[in-house]
């Protein structure tokens, strides 16, 4: 199976609980941000993402919030189901020169039946 | 609709020898990147692109090499292995510039 992950810190819920995962990021010239699952052996998978712009935005089930002062990132999952267990990165877009994406080392999500 | 597609999904190499991971996507995006990932560290950018004939050095470019010479296809040449270089490798690519980026299923380097 994956080892990816073996020392990453870990958030354990119950079902139906609501998780929240955070993230500080680098630089305060980064205007993207985004956030990713990754399930065990699979690629990162986009889930919500939101612009320098916003403070926070909304999708289903989930809630990315954005505070520019502190320089962090959350991100809000209602309702956690067993499915949703998986690691969970931030990536900022660093708008300095090219645009490159830089990932946050991870959190993993175990959400108990 | 393939996506981003990475071959192989698993190599094993040995110290001093040289290999090609290949990745292509069909989503006619122009920024292309590779990842590596190891255990507790997340993922680390090695090289991008931002276009054909156009690219950049990550945060932990050393003993990598990458070109761009077509919109579709980004490889990435270890030209001398080392078991440092054991991680599982993604490759992403993103439409423009504050887009999301969509990441192949990964391949996995063992280098012994």
């Amino acid at each position: 199976g994956e080892s990816v992950g073996l020392h990453l810190p870990t958030l354990s819920v119950q079902e139906g609980d609501n998780s929240i995962i955070n993230c500080a990021y680098s630089n305060s010239a980064s205007d993207y941000f985004i956030w990713y699952k990754q399930e065990s052996g699979k690629g990162p998978q986009f889930i919500i993402d939101i612009r320098s712009n916003m403070d926070k935005r909304q999708g289903q089930r989930v809630t990315v919030l954005l505070n520019k002062t502190v320089k962090h990132l959350s991100l809000q999952i209602a309702a956690t189901q067993p499915g949703d267990s998986a690691v969970y990165f931030c990536a900022e877009n660093l708008n300095t020169g090219f645009q490159k994406l830089v990932f946050g080392t991870g959190t993993r999500l175990l959400v108990s039946p | 609709n393939a996506g981003v597609t990475q071959t192989p999904k698993f190599q094993v190499l040995k110290t001093g020898q040289s290999m090609t991971l290949q990745c292509a996507q069909d989503m006619n995006h122009e920024y292309m990147s590779w990842y590596r990932q190891d255990p507790g560290m997340g993922l680390r950018l090695i090289h991008y692109s931002v276009g054909a004939g156009i690219t950049d050095q990550g945060e932990v470019p050393n003993g990598y090499n990458v070109s761009r010479s077509t919109t579709e296809d980004f490889p990435l040449r270890l030209l001398s292995a080392a078991p440092s270089q054991t991680s599982v490798y993604f490759c992403a690519s993103r439409r423009v510039m504050n887009t999301e980026a969509f990441f192949g299923q990964g391949t996995r380097l063992t280098v012994v």
